[in-house]
């Protein structure tokens, strides 16, 4: 069965960084393409960054450009985002999610809050 | 960037009654619009892809269909656990974008 599952939120202070990490299991991670989305309370969905199966192309939102970074790890099964400079804004549930068939995104784990408060 | 927009951005119904969301997106992503189901408290579902495709495991009462610009997802007789939010987004192009959702309500 496929189940992805994210760790690594948390409080932090604005200016703070954070990192999570999406551990994927009961798949072949690493032929899948991964995506990072977030929601923030009672809002809707956005999408934040994307990597490739290889690492070979990374995409970000323009709201996180230069202040997070998307990597993976495919012998571990690992997909992590670090998140440095973090804003207000930015306090939401973190998603990882795999993409299948015409880029569609068919497993998603039960998200990671990040909270950003002083 | 693609903007998508989503009509209504909420919906009462009764179980049994057909229900139609749609999804209009800013310039042509051709078919490339996905449907996501998200309950409370839990991570999205994706229940249709390529605009018209069902997941597999999800119910036949789902159907999706456009292409272009315009798209519509419909629930031929809602049931209980199908009241949720409902969102489409496309891939054709990054950043990738979402609707802003549909809250559909058990009237």
């Amino acid at each position: 069965e496929v189940q992805l599952v994210e760790s690594g939120g948390g409080l932090v202070q604005p200016g703070g960084s954070l990192r999570l990490s999406c551990v994927d299991s009961g798949f072949t991670f690493s032929t899948y393409s991964m995506n990072w989305v977030r929601q923030a309370p009672g809002k809707g969905l956005e999408w934040v960054s994307y990597i490739s199966s290889s690492s070979s192309t990374i995409h970000y939102a323009d709201s996180v450009k230069g202040r997070f970074t998307i990597s993976r790890d495919n012998a571990k099964n690992s997909l992590f985002l670090q998140m440095n400079s973090l804003r207000a804004e930015d306090t939401a549930v973190y998603y990882c999610a795999r993409e299948a068939v015409a880029e569609s995104w068919d497993y998603w784990g039960q998200g990671t809050l990040v909270t950003v408060s002083s | 960037d693609i903007q998508m927009t989503q009509s209504p951005s909420s919906l009462s119904a009764s179980v049994g009654d057909s229900v139609t969301i749609t999804c209009r997106a800013s310039q042509t992503i051709r078919n490339y619009l996905n449907w996501y189901q998200q309950r409370p408290g839990k991570a999205p579902k994706l229940l249709i892809y390529a605009a018209s495709t069902l997941q597999s495991g999800v119910p036949s009462r789902f159907s999706g269909s456009g292409s272009g610009t315009d798209f519509t997802l419909t629930i031929t007789s809602p049931q209980p656990e199908d009241f949720a939010t409902y969102y489409c987004q496309q891939s054709y192009s990054t950043p990738f974008t979402f609707g802003q959702g549909t809250k559909l309500e058990i009237k």
